[in-house]
């Protein structure tokens, strides 16, 4: 079956520790995305990249690393650097042309920082 | 700069009640347009979607019409059943390769029997 898996769903971490969170594709996507979900926040974008090797700050990039090694893969880094972790991260995935933009979601990974 | 807006929730309904949550938008150009749904601890599901004025889009007994005169994309569904309950986000795409999906807040329905 195509799609996208993020893991671990449920991640704890304590303070002052980095965090790398999964997410993986096969749906032979060009464009990948984070987003931060916060209650009565909507979805904020993190990151998103193109193509493999190259990546775009979203709007809350801060206190935040990805890497894009493989078409398949957009792991985010949550840094000590970042105040507030705790939340739901869902990562996404979407033709990068010929498409409406549609994107395609991970079933997400909730962040609790102890 | 492109933006969603979409109603406050909460939005309290009984089963089978009339549905709508309204959603404008700002944006230059022609947009591509779309609802999501979010079940608790889930990941973002297509709901439905509408890419020029005037497309209705339909899923699961849940319909949106493309309005550009109004800059509208309101979503209705006729009778509501309490597996509807859910957070709805209606979102654009400004059909430029590459961009990111731009998302309005949410607006969670919760339909009791």
């Amino acid at each position: 079956d195509g799609g996208i898996t993020q893991s671990p769903k449920y991640l704890f971490r304590k303070e002052g520790q980095n965090v790398t969170l999964s997410c993986e594709q096969n749906l032979n996507h060009d464009a990948m995305y984070w987003y931060r979900q916060d209650p009565g926040q909507g979805l904020r974008l993190i990151y998103y990249s193109q193509i493999v090797n190259d990546f775009q700050k979203g709007d809350i990039a801060e206190g935040y690393s990805v890497s894009r090694e493989k078409k398949e893969s957009f792991p985010l880094t949550v840094t000590s650097a970042q105040k507030n972790p705790t939340a739901f991260y869902l990562c996404a995935s979407s033709m990068l042309a010929g498409g409406s933009g549609e994107q395609f979601f991970g079933p997400g990974t909730r962040l609790t920082v102890l | 700069g492109n933006s969603v807006t979409q109603m406050e929730g909460p939005v309290t309904l009984s089963e089978e009640a009339f549905l709508t949550i309204n959603c404008t938008y700002t944006a230059t150009g022609y947009p591509s347009l779309f609802w999501y749904v979010q079940y608790p601890g889930e990941g973002l599901q297509l709901l439905l979607k509408a890419t020029k004025a005037d497309d209705k889009g339909s899923n699961k007994g849940f319909e949106a019409t493309y309005r550009k005169e109004t800059t509208s994309f309101h979503l209705e569904k006729g009778s509501v059943q309490v597996s509807d309950s859910a957070v709805y986000f209606c979102a654009l795409h400004a059909n430029q390769a590459g961009t990111a999906l731009i998302f309005g807040k949410g607006t969670t329905l919760s339909v009791s029997s």
